[in-house]
C-alpha cells in the first residue's frame, strides 16, 4: 500500500485558514486521496477526497499537486469544533480490498480561541 | 438517520471471557469493517466484509472472529479475551457500488477493557 506522511501536530487560531499537508510520493495512478478526521472520543468521519483536480465541499477544500505526490487539506475558517486528528489516506479504486482504509497516525490539529 | 450503530458503548471483561461486539448499519452497504484503536495510535483493520457470506482478514485479525450472515449486521467475536485486546473498537460501512466515492461511515465505538 502506498504510504502517506503527515506532520504529527499543527496549531491554528480560530477563524483563520488552516493548511494541512500530506506527502504521498509513491502514489499510483489509480489511488484516490481521501481525508478523514476524528474528533475527540468519536469515530472517524469523511472529510473530502479527490483524484487529480482540486475539490471543494461544504467542509473543506483539497488541493492536489500537479504530480500528485502531495496534497493539502484546507479548512477555510477554523473553528474550535475542527480540533481533531486528520488522516490522509490513499485508496485504489479497484481490487478486492478497495474499501480498506489504512490509517496512519495523522495530524493532530489544535485550534486556539 | 441511524447510520452505523455499535453496541455496547462500554464493556469490561475478565481475561478468558468471551463476548460479541455488535455492529449494524441501515444504509444497505455491502462493505463493512472492524478497526481497533489503541491510545495515541491510528486505527488498525481487524476484519472486513464485502458482502453477506464474505469476510477477510485485515492487519490484526488474531483473537477475533467475524461472520456476515446479513447485509445489515457484522458482529465481532472475542472468543477468549486477553488484556492486549483492551482498546476502542470501531465499525465502519461503505458503498462499494460507487468506487469513485468509497465514503465510509463509522460508528461511535465500543470501549473495551480486559482485566
Amino acid at each position: 500500500d502506498a504510504k502517506t506522511t503527515q506532520p504529527n501536530s499543527m496549531e491554528s487560531n480560530e477563524e483563520e485558514p488552516v493548511h494541512l499537508p500530506c506527502n504521498h510520493s509513491t502514489i499510483s495512478g489509480t489511488d484516490y486521496i481521501h481525508w478523514y478526521r476524528q474528533l475527540p472520543s468519536q469515530g472517524p468521519e469523511y472529510v473530502i477526497h479527490g483524484l487529480t483536480s482540486n475539490v471543494n465541499n461544504r467542509m473543506a477544500s483539497l488541493a492536489i499537486a500537479e504530480d500528485r505526490k502531495s496534497s493539502t487539506l484546507i479548512l477555510h475558517r477554523a473553528t474550535l469544533r475542527d480540533a481533531a486528528v486528520y488522516y490522509c489516506i490513499l485508496l485504489p479504486y479497484y481490487g478486492g480490498s478497495q474499501g480498506n482504509l489504512i490509517f496512519g497516525k495523522g495530524t493532530k490539529l489544535s485550534v486556539k480561541p | 438517520n441511524a447510520g452505523v450503530t455499535q453496541t455496547p458503548k462500554f464493556q469490561v471483561l475478565k481475561t478468558g471471557q468471551s463476548m460479541t461486539l455488535q455492529c449494524a448499519q441501515d444504509m444497505n452497504h455491502e462493505y463493512m469493517s472492524w478497526y481497533r484503536q489503541d491510545p495515541g495510535m491510528g486505527l488498525r483493520l481487524i476484519h472486513y466484509s464485502v458482502g453477506a457470506g464474505i469476510t477477510d482478514q485485515g492487519e490484526v485479525p488474531n483473537g477475533y472472529n467475524v461472520s456476515r450472515s446479513t447485509t445489515e449486521d457484522f458482529p465481532l467475536r472475542l472468543l477468549s479475551a486477553a488484556p492486549s485486546q483492551t482498546s476502542v473498537y470501531f465499525c465502519a460501512s461503505g458503498d462499494l457500488a460507487d468506487l469513485a466515492k468509497n465514503i465510509q461511515y463509522f460508528g461511535a465505538g465500543t470501549r473495551l477493557s480486559v482485566l
